[in-house]
């Protein structure tokens, strides 16, 4: 079983739609969570962090955590073609280090 | 403070030719962190530097990789007698100290081995 988990997608949404990632992970000791957005041959960037069970929401994002389930997912409302791009979902455990799933690849089209 | 610098951008070697990358972190930042990334597949853990101090290595790293932070300040990541199995996007990143971390990365190194 790999640490984090991600479906590889393609998720297809059309424009103006709410696009819904998800992410398993293993380790119940994990305490933080990410999400980052990769465009193609670009380098990860962070666009939200959850620490604790329930929503964080900032813009047209929100990050879901329900530690119970072990499970971590995003919505991005008003999905807009700019968002197409790969997101990645990070764990860290009880060292700095992140855990990176293999991405979902989000397809808006107009 | 213009970001995580990485250098270079593209390298291509021949296959067991030494290469070397190097990082510059986001200046306050005391963390760092090298990652390897190949087509399809999510960042992976190769090692990380609290300032000076490297505090984890990754157990599939070979022994060919090796990484310093002199002084804590900017880092390397060597490569000795490369394969193709190394071609991939070297990733560095850099974090403070806050409890509320997360990364920054740098716009990577893209090897490849032919």
């Amino acid at each position: 079983q790999k640490e984090v988990e991600q479906n590889s997608g393609p998720l297809s949404v059309p424009e103006g739609a709410i696009a819904s990632l998800n992410c398993t992970y293993s380790d119940r000791g994990s305490q933080s969570f990410f999400w980052y957005r990769q465009y193609s041959g670009k380098s990860p960037e962070l666009i939200m962090s959850i620490y604790s069970n329930g929503d964080k929401e900032d813009g047209r994002f929100t990050a879901q955590l329900n530690k119970a389930s072990q499970y971590v997912s995003l919505l991005i409302r008003d999905s807009q073609p700019s968002d197409s791009a790969t997101y990645l979902c990070a764990v860290g455990g009880s060292t700095d280090k992140l855990i990176f799933g293999t991405g979902t690849r989000l397809q808006v089209f107009p | 403070d213009t970001g995580v610098s990485q250098d270079p951008r593209h390298k291509i070697t021949k296959r067991g030719q030494n290469v070397t990358f190097r990082c510059d972190p986001i200046s306050e930042h005391n963390r760092l962190y090298w990652y390897r990334q190949t087509l399809g597949q999510g960042p992976e853990f190769l090692t990380y530097f609290q300032n000076e101090a490297q505090l984890e290595k990754s157990r599939l790293l070979s022994d060919r990789f090796s990484a310093e932070r002199p002084k804590g300040s900017f880092s390397t990541l060597e490569i000795q007698r490369t394969e193709q199995g190394d071609s991939a996007m070297y990733l560095c990143a850099s974090s403070s100290n806050r409890g509320d971390y997360g990364y920054t990365f740098g716009s990577g190194t893209r090897l490849t081995v032919v």
